[in-house]
């Protein structure tokens, strides 16, 4: 089975930063790796497909990159509507999700 | 609008049964394979099981296999989930999801999940 892991695991930041998070997949997917948002009491929420195309509707501060086993989210400028929790999966295989990365203030 | 609704949720002892619901609205469900995805209280989300749209294809995660069934009506427009040997671990939100295959910018194709509901809860306990 296919390993995802995220880090960081949780982040502080402050409205206007960029920040970044990594996933990591135990062997190659190629592109093949979707980034999720969730808020709790909310359904989750795709934001990038396909490694780096974004989800329509979803603002262009997301973007994503990477491909083979290395992959990464960026927000540039982070809104207040952006402290959330960070889900990468992988669809290569069996969809495994990463352990998610908690954005706060 | 396009709509995913879980329902059946509720708390169950172990060893018992329970059986969840999806109903979906506002796109054509038979054309669609479907999910479902849990996330255990304070954990990660954790891929359940899936069903092609025609039924013809159906996969498990190995801490469920023999114990959940999925299955679907395309004439109802729902999606279910048949729950049995109830295990404390099985506590979690459960959520249905719509997978789509997604076309990037290069023409490359991949499998997302685009339209969640907002879960159903099932609680495992004596």
């Amino acid at each position: 089975d296919i390993q995802m892991t995220q880090s960081p695991s949780s982040l502080s930041a402050s409205v206007g930063d960029r920040v970044t998070i990594s996933c990591r997949a135990s062997q190659m997917i190629s592109s093949y790796l979707n980034w999720y948002q969730h808020k709790p009491g909310k359904a989750p929420k795709l934001l990038i497909y396909a490694a780096s195309s974004l989800q329509s509707g979803v603002p262009s501060r997301f973007s994503g990159s990477g491909s083979g086993t290395d992959f990464t989210l960026a927000i540039s400028g982070l809104q207040p509507e952006d402290f959330a929790t960070y889900y990468c999966q992988e669809s290569y295989s069996s969809f495994t999700f990463g352990g998610g990365t908690k954005v706060e203030i | 609008d396009v709509q995913l609704v879980e329902s059946g949720g509720g708390l169950v002892k172990p060893g018992g049964s329970l059986r969840l619901s999806c109903a979906a609205s506002g796109f054509t469900f038979s054309t669609y394979t479907m999910n479902w995805v849990r996330q255990a209280p304070g954990k990660g989300l954790e891929w359940v099981s899936s069903i092609s749209s025609s039924s013809s294809s159906i996969y498990y995660a190995d801490s469920v296999k023999g114990r959940f069934t999925i299955s679907r009506d395309n004439a109802k427009n729902s999606l279910y989930l048949q729950m049995n040997s109830l295990r404390a671990e099985d506590t979690a939100l459960y959520f249905c999801a719509r997978e789509d295959v997604l076309t990037a910018g290069d023409g490359y194709r991949a499998d997302a999940f685009d339209i969640w509901g907002q879960g159903t809860m099932v609680t495992v306990s004596t």
